[in-house]
């Protein structure tokens, strides 16, 4: 089945700790991106990266990093310079050969910093 | 800046009624978005809306589009219980760009 994956589900940091977040997709989308959601709030746009090797901040990129190494992949690290990062983060795809960019969801890590 | 503004963002409702979600954004957009949140789940998508006018519906679900008012409605007809969610809209600034969303529309819809 084609899809996104993310991993972990559930995710706990110590103060002070870089924390990688992963997002696969099989969809062979081109663009994909991270997105923070914090309680009773809509999504905000972290990074999002419109081909292989090249990516672009979003509107809250302060204290997060990706790379962009593979089609498939597309990694988030959520550095210790991030001052409140206890969050639900949401990766997704789409794809520029559709005229609706549509963007599908994986099903998210919730970060909890302890 | 795009801004997206919701309203309402929260919503009880009576099966059987009908009621109507707004969405108003800031700037021009070509796509706007609806999407539905059950409670710790991801995103689901429900509409894709592209041009003025535009106008979708899935089963008690109708959207519509009007880009010169900048406003986006999503209307439900004879609500049933398992509708209850967080809808969410989003738009988009342009080619494969991310999307802004609005707050979310909690909607709790009581037998």
């Amino acid at each position: 089945d084609g899809g996104i994956t993310q991993s972990p589900k559930y995710l706990f940091r110590k103060e002070g700790q870089n924390v990688t977040l992963s997002c696969e997709q099989n969809l062979n989308h081109d663009a994909m991106y991270w997105y923070r959601q914090d309680p009773g709030q809509g999504l905000r746009l972290i990074y999002y990266s419109q081909i292989v090797n090249d990516f672009q901040k979003g509107d809250i990129a302060e204290g997060y990093s990706v790379s962009r190494e593979k089609k498939e992949s597309f990694p988030l690290t959520v550095t210790s310079a991030q001052k409140n990062p206890t969050a639900f983060y949401l990766c997704a795809s789409s794809s520029p050969g559709q005229v609706e960019y549509q963007q599908f969801f994986g099903p998210g890590t919730r970060l909890t910093v302890l | 800046e795009l801004k997206v503004e919701q309203n309402p963002l929260f919503l009880s409702m009576q099966e059987g009624k009908n009621y109507t979600i707004y969405c108003n954004y800031s700037t021009t957009s070509d796509r706007l978005y609806w999407y539905r949140q059950d409670p710790g789940k991801s995103l689901e998508s429900l509409f894709v809306l592209l041009s003025n006018g535009a106008v979708k519906q899935e089963g008690r679900l109708m959207a519509s589009l009007d880009t010169k008012a900048r406003l986006s409605t999503l209307h439900i007809t004879a609500a049933v219980h398992d509708l209850s969610a967080t809808y969410f809209c989003a738009v988009s600034g342009g080619g494969a760009d991310g999307l802004t969303f609005g707050k979310g529309t909690h909607l709790i819809i009581q037998p």
